[in-house]
């Protein structure tokens, strides 16, 4: 059973580009949670898809942007890079219908923005 | 916004100790959450405490909370080298389970 995968591990741009994430989820799974990380803190709460809609968002602005596919999958869009946007992006999965309360991460994928 | 915040920030203890760490929060919760993630990698579950429990095993793990104080701690008993990492409680806000974390704890586990 595949547990969340991410895809790239790594990735630099530059400022000002824009960077596509990507995340599988747990098998069974229908909803994924986006988070960003900064080096030396806590994973904050980017949004959260479910039925192909952003259910729930964070305080982030909209230069984030997201999209999830029939089988689940999702993707983190990020467009005109800050430097700020240097950090670990994780993709949590949960299965929604029963309420789970307890969400499986993936191994987050590192962005340098140089 | 933090919701959860971690104390100590830093832990470093001898291998076979026991490993208290504790996390405080701000507004009411249906759960309280750990989570260890090993060299800023992804996050791996440990256990879930309800509103309504004092305390819970899992292992070596005993996570106890106290909701009249706003208050967690996770104790990691006769500690390995393995179990350095970072920990972080989370609690769900809002609808849909989205989580609010602390800034973490770093624990070092001297062999």
């Amino acid at each position: 059973d595949a547990g969340v995968t991410q895809s790239p591990t790594h990735l630099i741009k530059t400022r000002g580009q824009q960077v596509t994430l990507r995340c599988s989820p747990k098998s069974g799974h229908d909803t994924v949670s986006w988070y960003q990380q900064a080096l030396g803190q806590g994973p904050q709460f980017i949004f959260q898809y479910y039925e192909e809609e952003e259910r729930q968002r964070g305080n982030f602005p909209d230069r984030f942007s997201g999209h999830q596919f029939p089988n689940y999958s999702s993707e983190l869009n990020v467009n005109a890079l800050l430097l700020g946007d240097s950090a670990l992006y994780l993709c949590a999965s949960s299965f929604r219908s029963v309420r789970q309360e307890t969400q499986y991460f993936g191994p987050g994928t590192r962005l340098l923005v140089l | 916004s933090q919701q959860g915040e971690e104390d100590p920030q830093a832990l470093s203890i001898q291998e076979g100790e026991n490993a208290t760490m504790n996390c405080s929060y701000k507004t009411s919760i249906n759960n309280l959450q750990w989570y260890r993630q090993n060299s800023g990698r992804g996050l791996v579950h440990l256990i879930l405490i309800r509103s309504n429990e004092r305390e819970k095993h899992s292992g070596r793990l005993r996570v106890t909370l106290d909701t009249s104080k706003k208050s967690s701690s996770l104790l990691i008993t006769a500690s390995r080298a393995a179990d350095t990492a970072s920990y972080f409680c989370a609690t769900p806000t809002g609808a849909n389970s989205k989580l609010t974390f602390g800034k973490g704890i770093t624990l070092s586990v001297r062999p």
